[in-house]
């Protein structure tokens, strides 16, 4: 298994600024994954990221949005940029070796005013 | 319409009552089908994972996968309070997994 921590848990921003989401993995992972959950909504990935490379956005997904970094094999962040009130959702970090060994950190809670 | 549909709830049920919780998909090319567990403020965490049609039990909950009719089910048997929590369908189609939007369960003692 894999304990992932994310920092901040929660956070209230300004609209127009950027906000960094820090997560941390307890074992060396190759791949990591960040998600959004709108209210209500199902979770959306954002991109893929693999240390050593480019992340990879999914359609909808910008890189000058979501700046993504993966400096080595336990650590990523993802920064959300120019944020205005839809940005306000749960992003989550999850990591996984397989379809069956997928887990996910506990999620910041961004609300944007 | 969305790949994959799943009713939000929430759904209400005493202690001790059989749940059933449901998704049906639209894209043939889904294989894989896994059930999420996610309590309040915590990320989800995996409960089942499957991969042919047919049922699988683990404990108190079974899967079941109906490719011909595009539809699975969670079956939690002998429910407690403390499986009050929102159940997300996940499918994988060979890149990456499509989330239905989670049903919110409630387990009254």
């Amino acid at each position: 298994s894999a304990v992932i921590s994310q920092k901040p848990s929660r956070d209230i921003c300004q609209r127009g600024t950027s906000l960094t989401i820090q997560c941390q993995v307890d074992s060396q992972v190759t791949m990591m994954f960040w998600y959004r959950q709108q209210p209500g909504q199902s979770l959306t990935l954002i991109a893929t990221a693999n240390q050593g490379s480019e992340a990879t956005y999914e359609s909808g997904f910008v890189i000058d949005k979501f700046p993504i970094s993966r400096p080595n094999l336990t650590f990523s962040t993802l920064t959300v940029s120019n944020m205005s009130p839809e940005d306000s959702s749960i992003y989550l970090c999850s990591v996984g070796t397989g379809l069956n060994e997928q887990y996910f950190g506990p999620g910041t809670r961004l609300t944007v005013t | 319409q969305k790949e994959v549909e799943q009713d939000p709830g929430p759904l209400s049920v005493p202690e001790g009552a059989i749940v059933s919780l449901n998704c049906t998909y639209s894209n043939s090319a889904f294989q894989y089908f896994m059930w999420y567990r996610q309590y309040s403020r915590k990320g989800p965490e995996l409960l089942m994972y499957t991969y042919s049609s047919g049922n699988k039990e683990d404990g108190r909950f079974t899967a079941q996968v109906d490719k011909s009719s595009k539809y699975i089910s969670l079956f939690i048997r002998d429910s407690q309070p403390s499986d009050s929590a929102t159940y997300l369908c996940a499918m994988w189609a060979g890149n990456m997994l499509t989330f239905g939007g989670g049903t919110r369960l409630m387990v009254k003692p």
